[in-house]
């Protein structure tokens, strides 16, 4: 298999329950990241890990919590959301570059509903 | 704050017809990125330009970055059904790691 891979593609889950969104790369890239992408808003970025490392929390309520326990693999694990989290939650890779900017590869993403 | 609008927001328009996409900003950019989400999937790259004034091709695709890399625009040439999708830019951000700032999106309708 290759590219980037998320499970489950949907989820549905009531404010309390706890779940959690799996992504995995096999491009042998060293970061990845997690974006939400909500109805007429730009793509957000939520989280970025390079090497395992997280590098980045943009601002993110903490009812979101990433993990990242190797270079291939993704958390995102989500408890007492709230129904305006509803949205498609895009995970993505790409090789760090020094002074550049590497392309993303995503996933085709999980489409979250909170009810 | 570093901001990509794209216009228009929707386009619907039939096979055979020409269109282009338009991506700006008031801050420059040292490259941009191009990619196409079709319904259901994630976003796919289809170009980075990097040079003030550049322009590639991309089979019925043309893109091009402005003189002075605060703008961006998708020529697509005798738009096809498969053409259909959501047409986002990205652009690297000035400060902190490698993080791309996407614009506000074209969603595209081509009907055969």
């Amino acid at each position: 298999e290759t590219g980037v891979t998320q499970t489950p593609r949907h989820l549905v889950m009531g404010m309390t329950n706890k779940k959690s969104l799996k992504c995995e790369q096999h491009l042998g890239h060293n970061a990845m990241y997690w974006y939400k992408q909500s109805a007429k808003k730009p793509l957000e970025l939520m989280f970025v890990y390079s090497l395992e490392e997280r590098v980045e929390n943009n601002s993110v309520p903490s009812r979101f919590s990433p993990e990242c326990p190797n270079s291939s693999h993704l958390f995102l694990h989500l408890h007492t959301l709230q129904p305006e989290d509803s949205a498609l939650y895009l995970c993505a890779s790409s090789q760090t570059r020094t002074g550049g900017n590497s392309p993303l590869h995503f996933g085709n993403g999980t489409r979250l509903t909170v009810t | 704050t570093q901001l990509l609008e794209q216009s228009p927001q929707f386009l619907s328009i039939q096979e055979g017809e020409n269109l282009t996409v338009y991506c700006n900003s008031s801050s420059v950019f040292s490259s941009l990125q191009w990619y196409r989400q079709e319904p259901g999937e994630g976003p796919v790259l289809l170009v980075t330009v990097v040079t003030g004034g550049e322009v590639k091709k991309l089979k019925r695709l043309t893109f091009q970055f402005g003189d002075a890399r605060k703008d961006s625009s998708l020529h697509i040439t005798a738009a096809q059904p498969g053409d259909t999708g959501l047409y986002l830019c990205a652009g690297p951000m000035n400060t902190g790691f490698q993080k791309l700032v996407f614009g506000t999106g074209t969603r595209l309708l081509v009907s055969p």
